[in-house]
């Protein structure tokens, strides 16, 4: 089944305890991208990637990481998180430069 | 001002009523506009598109670009009670290399039974 994939779909941490959020996609696609949405805010991209080790920042990049050395993978790395980071994280991706992004299941992530 | 804007809702209706969702944008560069529906506790999953102006339909949904308001539109006709979601507009720029699409906030739509 073609799909995207994000581990973990829950997560509560604490200030300033460095985690990772994993994202797969099993479609062979060029094209990925994190966003976060908030009550309010909608969806806002956080970090794309082209390609392989090709990234760089959206709207609101500050406090996160992203790499890119698979074609599937594209991890969200929080360093040191904050409480203003807590949010609902989607991972997307798409064949190419292009309307139809395909969406993860999003993570759910509470920073006390 | 944001560059898309969309009403929250909720909007109510009865089974077998037309709804109608809109959203209004103030960048004249977009030029793709797409209908998203999300579900509770899922992600975003594309319902339809639209290249510049004009309307597409599929089944019993309906998208309309206006490009001289600067508004579009989605029409479900024969609602159902499983057509309740929250539905976003988003739009892009074309060529665009960021691959970044721009949301509204979402409308969350309630069919009742």
């Amino acid at each position: 089944e073609a799909q995207v994939t994000q581990n973990p779909r829950y997560l509560i941490t604490v200030t300033g305890k460095k985690l990772t959020v994993t994202c797969s996609q099993n479609m062979n696609h060029e094209y990925m991208s994190w966003y976060r949405q908030d009550p309010g805010l909608g969806l806002r991209q956080i970090y794309y990637s082209m390609n392989v080790e090709v990234t760089d920042k959206g709207d609101v990049p500050e406090g996160y990481k992203v790499s890119r050395k698979e074609k599937r993978n594209f991890p969200l790395i929080l360093e040191s998180p904050s409480p203003n980071q807590t949010s609902l994280y989607f991972c997307a991706s798409s064949p190419t430069v292009s309307h139809e992004q395909f969406f993860g299941p999003g993570t759910r992530l509470t920073v006390l | 001002q944001k560059e898309v804007e969309q009403d929250p809702g909720p909007l109510s209706v009865p089974e077998g009523a037309i709804v109608s969702l809109n959203c209004t944008y103030s960048n004249s560069a977009f030029q793709y506009f797409m209908w998203y529906r999300q579900y509770s506790r899922k992600g975003p999953e594309l319902l339809m598109y639209t290249y510049s102006s004009g309307n597409k339909e599929d089944g019993r949904f309906t998208a309309q670009v206006d490009k001289s308001s600067k508004y579009i539109s989605l029409f479900i006709r024969d609602s159902q009670p499983s057509d309740s979601a929250t539905y976003l507009c988003a739009m892009s720029v074309p060529g665009g290399a960021t691959n970044k699409l721009i949301f509204g906030t979402g409308t969350l739509l309630a069919v009742q039974p």
